[in-house]
C-alpha cells in the first residue's frame, strides 16, 4: 500500500519567515496531493491541492510543489503569521475502483513565534 | 456549506462495553470515512464507504466494524471497548465526480466532522 513520510514532525518559526513542510509517497499510481490544516480543537480542512499534471499550485501565501520523479511533494507558506499555527497533514490519493484512496502523513506541528 | 456531523464530541466508556460512534453528512456524498488520529501517527483509516451497504477495510480495521444503512450515515462500531482504543476519532466525507470526457476530474476534497473523544477506561 501506499506510505506517506511527513518532516518535520515539529516547525517553530518568527512571525514573517517562512516554512516549509516536506513529504514523500511510494507509490507512483498516486495523482492527487490534498495539504489539511487543523488548528486546535478543530477540524481538518483542506488549504490546497496539486494533481499529478501540475509541478506547482500557489494560493497567496500558500503554494505547494510536485516532484513526480522524486515522488515528493512540498507545502510553502511565506510570511508566516500567528495564525497558520496550526497541525499540518499531507496525504497522497490514488483511485482504487471507484474511489479515491487517500493515505495521510503524520503532520507537522507548525508554530509561529511573533 | 458540506456539513458533516459526530454524535458526540466525548464519549467515556468502560472495557468490553459496545461502543457506536455515527455520522452523519448533509451534502449528498457518495464516500464516507472513519479515522483515528493518534499523536505522532497522524490519521489512519480505519474503514470506509463508497456506497450505500458497501464497506471496505482500511489500514487499521481491526477491532472496528461499520455500518452504512443510508447514504447520509456512516456508523462505527467498538464490539468489545479496549484501552487500546482510546483515540480522537474523525468521520469524513467526499463526492467523486467525473468530467463529460470521461477523465477522472474529482473533488476529492474529505470534509472532516468534529471528531469524537472516545476515552476506554
Amino acid at each position: 500500500g501506499e506510505n506517506v513520510e511527513q518532516h518535520p514532525s515539529t516547525l517553530s518559526v518568527q512571525e514573517g519567515d517562512s516554512a516549509v513542510i516536506k513529504c514523500t509517497y511510494s507509490d507512483s499510481a498516486s495523482n492527487y496531493f490534498p495539504w489539511y490544516k487543523q488548528e486546535l480543537g478543530k477540524r481538518p480542512q483542506l488549504i490546497i491541492d496539486i494533481r499529478s499534471n501540475v509541478g506547482e499550485k500557489k494560493d497567496q501565501r500558500i503554494a505547494v510543489t510536485l516532484n513526480k520523479t522524486a515522488k515528493h511533494f512540498s507545502l510553502h507558506i511565506t510570511e508566516t503569521q500567528p495564525e497558520d499555527s496550526a497541525v499540518y497533514f499531507c496525504a497522497a490519493s490514488r483511485r482504487s475502483g471507484g474511489y479515491q484512496k487517500v493515505t495521510f502523513g503524520t503532520g507537522t506541528k507548525l508554530q509561529v513565534i511573533p | 456549506d458540506v456539513k458533516v456531523t459526530q454524535s458526540s464530541r466525548y464519549l467515556v466508556k468502560r472495557t468490553g462495553e459496545k461502543v457506536f460512534l455515527e455520522c452523519v453528512q448533509d451534502m449528498d456524498h457518495e464516500n464516507m470515512f472513519w479515522y483515528r488520529q493518534d499523536p505522532g501517527l497522524g490519521l489512519r483509516l480505519i474503514y470506509f464507504s463508497y456506497d450505500v451497504k458497501m464497506k471496505e477495510k482500511g489500514d487499521i480495521p481491526e477491532g472496528y466494524s461499520v455500518s452504512r444503512e443510508k447514504k447520509e450515515r456512516f456508523s462505527l462500531i467498538l464490539e468489545s471497548a479496549s484501552t487500546n482504543q482510546t483515540s480522537m476519532y474523525l468521520c469524513a466525507s467526499s463526492s467523486p465526480l467525473f468530467g463529460t470526457s470521461g477523465l477522472h476530474s474529482s473533488t476529492d476534497t474529505q470534509y472532516f466532522g468534529p471528531g469524537t473523544r472516545l476515552t476506554v477506561l
